[in-house]
């Protein structure tokens, strides 16, 4: 099955430096990968996403890079703000032609931007 | 839009005793929903795939005679815990998938349950 490998588990970052997180995933037909924000004692809100048809995807502060070949992809943050303070997720998923559309997360990276 | 809720949102219940989490899709319709569970500090664990009108999908080592699921109709998914032991004490989260056909889940809130 699949295998998503998230880094760093803890980071932290001066308010407005950016921020950057990465994920490898093992199974080639993945083809979804999105990413979700946390926040303690609630329920994880997808902030980005991003297919395997593209390389990038951007929304304002946010983006995500995808690399098929190495099998990774990154979240990037920048202008970072207190407010960006949170768990983030990463996951993958593939079509349901070839499995799924089950997420398979990693194991969570804890940003933490100081004012 | 893609709003997904979850009631209660905290639970506490003595030692056996069931308990039963709803999760609702409130603007779209979901032929699937999934359960997870979340440790503290942890990431979230599959628990089962809901599938609208047919049986749960669970997954390796979780129990569906402990955890039954029910996935009535196109909006709305229910998880019952059974004779809940404090073991059982989690975050309970469910999310749902638009039946347009896209991978896009939506997480709900999540149900704090507490077994004393």
């Amino acid at each position: 099955g699949e295998n998503v490998e998230q880094h760093p588990s803890t980071l932290s970052v001066q308010e407005g430096d950016s921020a950057v997180i990465k994920c490898t995933y093992s199974d080639s037909a993945s083809n979804y990968f999105p990413w979700y924000k946390q926040e303690l004692g609630k329920g994880p809100q997808l902030i980005i996403d991003i297919r395997s048809n593209v390389g990038e995807k951007k929304d304002q502060r946010i983006a995500v890079t995808l690399n098929k070949t190495a099998k990774h992809f990154s979240l990037h943050i920048t202008e970072t703000q207190p407010e960006d303070s949170a768990v983030y997720f990463c996951a993958a998923s593939k079509n349901p032609g070839a499995g799924s559309y089950q997420l398979t997360f990693g194991k969570g990276t804890k940003l933490s931007v100081i004012p | 839009g893609a709003v997904v809720s979850q009631h209660p949102s905290r639970v506490i219940c003595k030692s056996g005793t069931s308990v039963k989490i709803e999760c609702r899709s409130l603007d779209f319709q979901a032929t699937t929903m999934f359960w997870y569970r979340q440790f503290p500090k942890k990431s979230l664990m599959l628990m089962a795939t809901s599938n609208e009108g047919s049986k749960a999908t669970y997954e390796q080592g979780v129990e569906k005679d402990k955890f039954l699921i029910n996935h009535a109709s196109l909006t709305l998914s229910t998880l019952t815990v059974t004779s809940a032991h404090p073991e059982d004490s989690s975050f309970y989260i469910c999310s749902a998938k638009d039946r347009v056909g896209t991978d896009t889940q939506y997480f709900g809130p999540g149900t704090r349950l507490t077994v004393l």
